[in-house]
């Protein structure tokens, strides 16, 4: 199936442990994105990233960095995690923007819930 | 930024009934975009719809563009409907969303 997966669907850990989501999409993209749903389901950017650029939310603490091994893969990786990050993290891509436009559909993989106890 | 505001924040139908969900945007956009969150908690893609008007079945959304608004249309409402429906607006590297509009349809 092409799409946009992650891995794992869930994930429970302590506080303070250092933890990754993987993301990997099929679809031939050139733009991947981390997205944070909160408990009241709000959604909002966390990364944006293409081959030539990372474009960071500047409210993200840098405890969360992204790292992509090839295009086809935008990985999450957070470090010493407090309660504050139990949330469910989407990860997203999107085509390059057709002529005369200047962006594209985006679209989403099945998220990650992540519980820190 | 960009502001995104959806409204009725909550709906409530019986099935077969019709709604109109809105979203308001406070800047021009270049893409927006109708999600559909179930209630496993997948994002689904309604509709890419920058302007115009699009149809899927039983959904149809318009964008005007110029006016900063979208509207989501669900005619004959199942069941299935239910769920959260998010309107997202991109003007920058990414994808602002709005809280969304929680849907329950009943039998």
């Amino acid at each position: 199936d092409t799409a946009v997966s992650q891995t794992p669907k869930y994930l429970v850990t302590q506080m303070g442990n250092d933890k990754s989501i993987k993301c990997e999409q099929n679809l031939g993209h050139d733009t991947m994105y981390w997205y944070k749903q909160d408990s009241k389901k709000f959604l909002k950017i966390m990364f944006s990233y293409n081959n030539k650029e990372l474009i960071i939310n500047e409210t993200v603490p840098n405890r969360f960095s992204p790292k992509s091994p090839d295009k086809a893969h935008l990985n999450l990786h957070i470090n010493s995690l407090e309660l504050g990050d139990s949330a469910v993290y989407f990860c997203a891509s999107s085509h390059k923007p057709l002529p005369g436009t200047l962006y594209n559909e985006q679209f989403f993989g099945p998220g990650t819930r992540l519980t820190v106890l | 930024g960009i502001q995104v505001e959806q409204s009725p924040p909550d709906l409530i139908l019986q099935e077969g009934a019709n709604s109109t969900l809105r979203c308001n945007f406070s800047d021009s956009v270049n893409n927006l975009q109708w999600f559909h969150q179930n209630p496993w908690g997948q994002l689904i893609n309604l509709f890419y719809i920058p302007s115009g008007t699009k149809q899927n079945g039983r959904l149809s959304a318009t964008t005007v563009a110029t006016e900063r608004y979208s509207l989501l249309y669900i005619s004959s409402s199942q069941t299935t409907d239910s769920g959260v429906y998010f309107c997202a607006a991109q003007a920058g590297t990414a994808l602002i969303f709005g809280k969304g509009t929680t849907l329950s349809v009943s039998s």
